[in-house]
């Protein structure tokens, strides 16, 4: 167990539909990063949240919107969804931002847009 | 050009190699950090450096930051090793994002 979780761990959709994928944080972190990894473009940054702000947001799409709550999980909501969307959607934590500190990663969520 | 360029891509080894993966950058960082992700898709953070050298059990790696380059060795690599390693850093005076490699995709045959 990392101690990120994330769920569901596999989603299949059909194009045009809307999702939602969550993540816990690991016990005591407040940061948790959203990232992409598809075939093509490797891992992108999409959006940073701390202690429930948005703290950075990177290649997100308009489609796409997150939020983080009071305890701390965050959930990375994808509307309107296309084929190109299909990717790996990883969940990252740490303690702090703007520091140097490790990270950890969830398992990741595979979406698959049909 | 990617601001994190790693190399090999792919790498093919036999158990027992010694391994070293490269990753060269061009933005100013205030920490590097090597990940490592098996074929089931988790990543697991292995190094985070700023400066010097780290070693964990068979794993190695340095960074120059003078020449924005960064090294993971493997001695005595396995099977088990078997993984795509990828180079991230943390650019000065972000939030903590990270920007990513492509990844190096290492085999180690038995």
């Amino acid at each position: 167990d990392s101690g990120v979780t994330q769920t569901p761990k596999h989603l299949i959709t059909a194009t045009g539909q809307r999702v939602t994928l969550r993540c816990s944080p690991r016990s005591g972190d407040l940061s948790v990063y959203w990232y992409q990894q598809s075939l093509d473009q490797g891992l992108q940054f999409l959006i940073q949240y701390y202690n429930g702000e948005e703290r950075a947001k990177g290649n997100i799409l308009e489609r796409f919107s997150a939020q983080q709550f009071p305890d701390l999980h965050s959930e990375l909501n994808l509307s309107s969804l296309e084929l190109g969307d299909s990717a790996l959607y990883f969940c990252a934590s740490s303690p702090w931002t703007g520091r140097d500190y490790g990270y950890t990663f969830g398992s990741g969520t595979r979406l698959t847009v049909v | 050009k990617n601001e994190v360029e790693q190399s090999p891509q792919n790498l093919t080894a036999q158990e027992g190699e010694f391994i070293t993966i490269n990753c060269s950058y061009s933005v100013g960082i205030s920490a590097l950090h090597w990940l490592q992700q098996h074929p089931g898709g988790g990543i697991v953070s292995l190094f985070m450096l700023s400066s010097g050298k780290k070693k964990h059990g068979r794993l190695i790696a340095t960074i120059n930051i003078q020449e924005k380059h960064s090294s993971l060795h493997i001695t005595a690599s396995h099977p088990r090793d078997s993984a795509v390693y990828i180079c991230a850093v943390k650019r000065g005076g972000s939030q903590g994002n990270l920007i990513f490699g492509k990844g190096t995709k290492l085999s180690v045959k038995p």
